[in-house]
């Protein structure tokens, strides 16, 4: 069965950082192109950013609202991909998904979500 | 960036009736390899989005066959032949062609009447 498990979340005041984690299993994670996508109390879906695996070169891309202060990262010994948030900002606050496969996979899978929350 | 628009926005619909969500890309949505990246989410209330439809047609694995997905280049619509309680929620579009970003379409509501 597959599981993408999401943590870290909590509540940080403006200017702070976070790192999330999402925890993968039931899966080849080495192969996986791993994405994290947000949503606002509310508010639609966004899509923040994403990884490609290593054998494709694990560049990163980003939506431009995040593109500088967030960063992607993954771990393949510990099938795990990271979001680290930097100089966080009240709009951040959201719902953050991990997500692979959403894109142009014929399967797709999504985790829990974890909330965080940027607050004075 | 790809702009993605969804129309209704909210969807009243009576047991048992039909609904239609269209969607509208700013772009044609056909890659390069020949396939159109259109995928449809559904979000219930309180749960995770989990997606329906992949390139534009193609059912995800344990969906019902009462969802269906058609279209073509900038235009594409979702269909549920009969609604089911079960449907309450939000549905997304979203293209993955065009990257990045992905982007979604607004959400539309889908309510029972």
């Amino acid at each position: 069965e597959v599981q993408l498990v999401e943590s870290g979340g909590g509540l940080v005041k403006p200017g702070g950082s976070l790192r999330l984690s999402c925890a993968a299993s039931g899966f080849t994670f080495t192969n996986a192109w791993m994405s994290w996508v947000r949503q606002a109390p509310g508010k639609g879906l966004e899509w923040v950013g994403r990884i490609k695996s290593k054998t494709d070169g694990e560049t990163t891309d980003y939506a431009a609202p995040v593109k500088g202060r967030f960063t992607i990262s993954r771990d393949d010994s510990k099938n795990t991909l990271y979001l680290e948030m930097n100089s966080l900002k009240t709009e951040d606050t959201a719902v953050y998904y991990c997500t692979t496969g959403s894109t142009r996979s014929s399967r797709a899978f999504w985790g829990q979500g974890t909330l965080v929350t940027v607050s004075s | 960036d790809i702009v993605m628009t969804q129309s209704p926005l909210s969807l009243p619909v009576t047991l048992g009736q039909p609904a239609s969500i269209s969607c509208i890309s700013s772009q044609s949505l056909v890659y390069s390899d020949g396939n159109t990246y259109l995928n449809w989410f559904q979000q219930r209330p309180g749960q995770s989005p989990r997606r329906l439809i992949y390139k534009v047609s193609n059912r995800d694995s344990g969906v019902p066959d009462r969802f269906s997905g058609s279209g073509s280049g900038t235009d594409f619509t979702l269909k549920i032949s009969r609604v089911e309680a079960e449907d309450v929620g939000v549905y997304y579009c979203m293209q993955g062609t065009h990257w990045p970003p992905y982007t979604f379409g607004q959400g539309t509501k889908l309510e029972i009447k």
